[in-house]
C-alpha cells in the first residue's frame, strides 16, 4: 500500500529565503508525482506534475525533483515571498488516472 | 470562469439527514473526480468518473454514499444518514484523459454534521 509522507509539518521563514519542502513515499512504482497549493478553505491549485521518467520540473521561482529509486521529491521554493504561504501537498498518482495518494502537507509561513 | 465549479460552499445538516452536493467539471475534461479532506490532513480519494462511466470506487465510500454523472457533465455526490464522522470538505476535480492527467480542483465544500 503506498504511503506518502511529508516533512516538515509546519515552517516558518523570513522573506526571501530560499527553501525545500520534501515528500517521500514507500512505492517506487509510481505514474506521476504532483506538489499542490492548498489556501485555507480553498480547493487545491495544481503546481508542478513530475512523469516517472522525469527528474524535475520547474515553473518560475519552484522547482521539483523525483527521485523515484529512493522513493524522495523536493519542491525548492527560490527567494520566498508572504503570498507563498499556504499548504503544499505532494500526491503520488499510480497509474494514468487522477486516482492520487496525497500526503498530510507542510503548511507554509513567510514572514514579511 | 471556466474552472470547477462547487455547489453548495458550505453546508450545515442535522445528523440522519441526507444532503447532495453538486459538481460542475471544466466543459471539455471526460474525468472528474470527488476527494474528501479532513483538517490537518491531505484528500482522500472517493471515487471517479470517465464520461458518466464510475470506474472506481474506494472503500471509504459506505453504501450510505452515491455518486453519479448523468450524461457525462455535471456529478452529484449524495450522502444519506449523515453521522458526525461526515463532516469534512469534499473536494472535486476534472481532468482530460491525455498521458499527464493533471487535476483541476474545485473550491469544495465544507459539511459540517451537528
Amino acid at each position: 500500500k503506498q504511503e506518502v509522507t511529508q516533512i516538515p509539518a509546519a515552517l516558518s521563514v523570513p522573506e526571501g529565503e530560499n527553501l525545500v519542502l520534501n515528500c517521500s513515499f514507500t512505492d517506487s512504482a509510481i505514474y506521476n508525482l504532483q506538489w499542490f497549493r492548498q489556501d485555507p478553505g480553498k480547493g487545491l491549485t495544481s503546481l508542478l506534475l513530475i512523469q516517472s521518467s522525469q527528474r524535475e520540473q520547474t515553473s518560475g521561482r519552484l522547482n521539483a525533483s523525483l527521485d523515484k529509486s529512493s522513493g524522495r521529491s523536493t519542491l525548492y521554493i527560490a527567494a520566498s515571498q508572504p503570498g507563498d504561504s499556504a499548504t503544499y501537498l505532494c500526491a503520488v498518482g499510480s497509474s494514468n488516472t487522477g486516482k492520487l495518494i496525497f500526503g498530510q502537507g507542510t503548511t507554509l509561513q513567510v514572514k514579511p | 470562469d471556466t474552472g470547477v465549479s462547487q455547489n453548495p460552499r458550505h453546508k450545515i445538516t442535522k445528523r440522519g439527514q441526507n444532503v447532495t452536493f453538486r459538481c460542475d467539471p471544466i466543459s471539455e475534461h471526460n474525468r472528474l473526480y470527488w476527494y474528501r479532506q479532513t483538517l490537518g490532513q491531505g484528500p482522500e480519494f472517493l471515487t471517479y468518473f470517465q464520461n458518466e462511466a464510475q470506474l472506481e470506487k474506494s472503500r471509504l465510500l459506505s453504501d450510505r454514499f452515491s455518486a453519479e454523472r448523468p450524461k457525462g457533465s455535471f456529478s452529484t455526490l449524495e450522502i444519506q444518514r449523515t453521522e458526525q464522522g461526515d463532516s469534512a470538505m469534499y473536494l472535486c476535480a476534472s481532468s482530460f484523459s491525455d498521458r499527464y492527467e493533471k487535476l483541476f480542483f474545485g473550491s469544495g465544500t465544507q459539511l459540517s454534521v451537528l
